[in-house]
């Protein structure tokens, strides 16, 4: 099945700073990647999400790249904000019959930003 | 834009008891939902693939004996944690894929979660 490795565990980053966090996976055929924030105790909201057709997306502040060869997608924020602070995960799927929808997740970074 | 609604939110329970937990899509059709779960600091664990009509698919290592699942309707999914012990104390949270008629509708969301506490 699916692997999806995630880093770094925990980012700690100044107020204005970027910050970056990569995922890798094992299952070739995986064709979407979507990223969750999630803050404590509450349920993961999806902020941005790529498809494999596309090797780069943007939505204001926060983008996404993949990198099908390498199998490696990366989350970039840019100009943090303290309310940025949460834990960000990532996921593979892989589209088309019985596991359509099914999300392999990595295994999470808390991002902490600094005022 | 696809709301999941999922109940209680927090539950506290003595060993041995039974608790159900409630997935419901308030504003679209859900035939496929997911249950996963967590645990504090962790990552979300898929434990099943709820059906519409069928029988829900587990993953490996948990037991459909224990964690019984049904998906009687198109906008609503159960998890019914059995005989539960503090073990299985954790952090159970639903997704629903996301309505048609988008080409491709894999967007999942999720509910609120529920907390569960077995004494």
């Amino acid at each position: 099945g699916e692997n999806v490795e995630q880093h770094p565990s925990t980012l700690s980053v100044q107020e204005g700073d970027s910050a970056v966090i990569k995922c890798t996976y094992s299952d070739s055929a995986s064709n979407y990647f979507p990223w969750y924030k999630q803050e404590l105790g509450k349920r993961p909201q999806l902020i941005i999400d790529i498809r494999s057709n596309v090797g780069e997306k943007k939505d204001q502040r926060i983008a996404v790249t993949l990198n099908k060869t390498a199998k490696h997608f990366s989350l970039h924020i840019t100009e943090t904000q303290p309310e940025d602070s949460a834990v960000y995960f990532c996921a593979a799927s892989t589209g088309g019959g019985t596991s359509y929808g099914k999300l392999t997740f990595g295994q999470g970074t808390i991002l902490t930003v600094h005022p | 834009g696809a709301v999941v609604s999922q109940h209680p939110s927090r539950v506290i329970c003595k060993s041995g008891t039974s608790v159900k937990i409630e997935c419901r899509s308030l504003d679209f059709q859900a035939t496929t939902m997911f249950w996963y779960r967590q645990f504090p600091k962790q990552s979300l664990m898929l434990m099943a693939t709820s059906n519409e009509g069928s029988k829900a698919t587990y993953e490996q290592g948990v037991e459909k004996d224990k964690f019984l699942i049904n998906h009687a309707s198109l906008t609503l999914s159960t998890l019914t944690v059995t005989s539960a012990h503090p073990e299985d104390s954790s952090f159970y949270i639903c997704s629903a894929r996301g309505p048609p008629p988008t080409v491709t509708n894999e967007k999942l969301f999720f509910g609120s979660g529920t907390q569960l506490s077995v004494l």
